[in-house]
């Protein structure tokens, strides 16, 4: 069964440093969704691409966060300059289209340490 | 206002027995998506079951259903003969119609623990 993976499951980094979280989407979807889950929180929002843009965002989705499609394959999401507050799970969505009843499949997430 | 709400922060059930998890919404549109998901305690985010806004039958998948009642914007999860298994956390979700409005929003979650 096809499934959205995301690498590292688990990253430290330091304050201030840059990371870069890594999804491969499922292969035929088309629109790609960065999500987050501070610890003991609901899951919020964070950005849509689809075309090679992003199509929305979220007010959390600040000038530190970029996202990018370098290839055919993968999705991911740059943040220049952690904070500890970036602290959270982050996960990756896809889905075949954008329709109310299109299900997005998550992958299994990165934990994000900054420390 | 919430877009979704889920009242119980926590919730025990015997194993085998069922447990209705409740969900509400707050939507406007007339097209729209719920979804509820699971959230095991090692962090992924496992797909449930959906229900269309259109869809005038409840959706069913294996022990878990929803109870649907659209008028009072309701979309409660309900799994039947609880297993040890699904003690996690459950996410409700809603995916609204607006072309160009792409995001699911997430209820805060109801942790569900299963009693043996």
């Amino acid at each position: 069964e096809p499934e959205v993976t995301q690498t590292p499951s688990h990253q430290v980094t330091q304050m201030g440093q840059e990371v870069i979280l890594r999804c491969v989407p499922i292969s035929n979807h088309l629109y790609f969704y960065w999500y987050r889950q501070i610890l003991g929180q609901k899951v919020e929002f964070l950005v849509s691409f689809y075309n090679n843009e992003i199509s929305e965002k979220s007010e959390i989705f600040d000038d530190q966060f970029s996202v990018e499609r370098p290839d055919g394959s993968n999705f991911t999401l740059k943040i220049r300059s952690t904070k500890l507050e970036d602290s959270a799970m982050y996960f990756c969505a896809s889905s075949r289209a954008d329709r109310a009843g299109t299900e997005a499949f998550f992958g299994q997430g990165t934990r994000l340490t900054v420390v | 206002a919430q877009k979704i709400t889920q009242t119980q922060p926590g919730m025990f059930v015997q194993e085998k027995e069922a447990v209705t998890l409740d969900c509400t919404y707050d939507t406007s549109d007339q097209s729209y998506g719920l979804f509820w998901y699971k959230q095991p305690s090692s962090g992924e985010m496992i797909f449930l079951i959906y229900q269309g806004s259109y869809d005038e039958q409840n959706a069913t998948e294996g022990r878990y259903s929803l109870n649907f009642q659209k008028a009072r914007k309701s979309a409660n999860l309900v799994i039947s003969a609880s297993q040890l298994g699904d003690s996690a956390m459950y996410f409700c979700a809603m995916r609204e119609g607006r072309r160009g409005y792409q995001k699911v929003t997430f209820g805060i979650g109801t942790k569900l623990q299963v009693i043996p």
